[in-house]
């Protein structure tokens, strides 16, 4: 079975640039997640995702953040403008139930903001 | 006071010793716990579930006291193959996974 996909696996920008990173999730997955880890923590919940439709995007910082599923497989998470504090590493993760408990993760991409 | 809090470490042990880690969390209303290990540089994956007072699978136990609101994840005979980080998930039923900030585990020959 192939696992959750993502793009670029690598990114440097300058602050005040643009990014958009890309996410494919497992076959048949309902639920698709964005998660925002920074080094030394635990990844951090960004959005969450029930087919197309939004579940949970209440730590989304939606003044620089957006993302969205269309037709309700892949998702694109993109910041505009990006700053020094959005380094860090952005996980998807996809469900196929609902409340999380068998979430798996893809390998993410590594965003360094100069 | 933090949903989840767990040692930062690292614990450095050497090959074959027993490590244990804990778990602190506050909402009395978790309901299941999960243990998800992250390699340098990779993504998490989970390694137990803990859905009663605990569970084994293999050289790993977890244990659960929930009138102390902690978690604990033992670990036997340690290998070199176990060097990683170790999150901590309380589960409350919400829709997403909150993870901790982990706890390192370095394991040395």
């Amino acid at each position: 079975e192939a696992g959750v996909a993502q793009s670029p696996r690598y990114k440097i920008i300058e602050k005040r640039q643009s990014v958009a990173f890309w996410c494919n999730p497992i076959s048949g997955h309902a639920t698709l997640y964005w998660y925002q880890q920074i080094l030394g923590q635990g990844p951090k919940l960004l959005i969450q995702f029930q087919n197309n439709g939004v579940v949970d995007d209440s730590q989304l910082p939606k003044d620089r953040f957006s993302a969205e599923r269309l037709k309700g497989v892949d998702s694109t998470l993109k910041i505009q403008p990006a700053k020094l504090e959005d380094s860090a590493v952005y996980l998807c993760a996809s469900s196929p139930i609902s409340d999380g408990r068998r979430a798996f993760f893809g390998q993410g991409t590594r965003l360094t903001v100069v | 006071r933090k949903e989840v809090e767990q040692d930062p470490g690292p614990f450095n042990v050497p090959e074959g010793a027993t490590v244990a880690f804990n778990c602190t969390y506050s909402n009395s209303a978790s309901q299941s716990f999960f243990w998800y290990r992250q390699d340098c540089r990779k993504e998490p994956k989970l390694l137990m579930s803990v859905y009663s007072s605990g569970n084994e699978d293999g050289r790993f136990t977890a244990q659960l006291n929930r009138a102390s609101q902690y978690i604990s994840l033992l670990i036997r005979d340690s290998k070199l193959s176990d060097s990683a980080t170790y999150l901590c998930v309380p589960y409350t039923g919400r829709r997403a996974l909150t993870f901790g900030s982990g706890t390192r585990l370095q394991v040395q020959p």
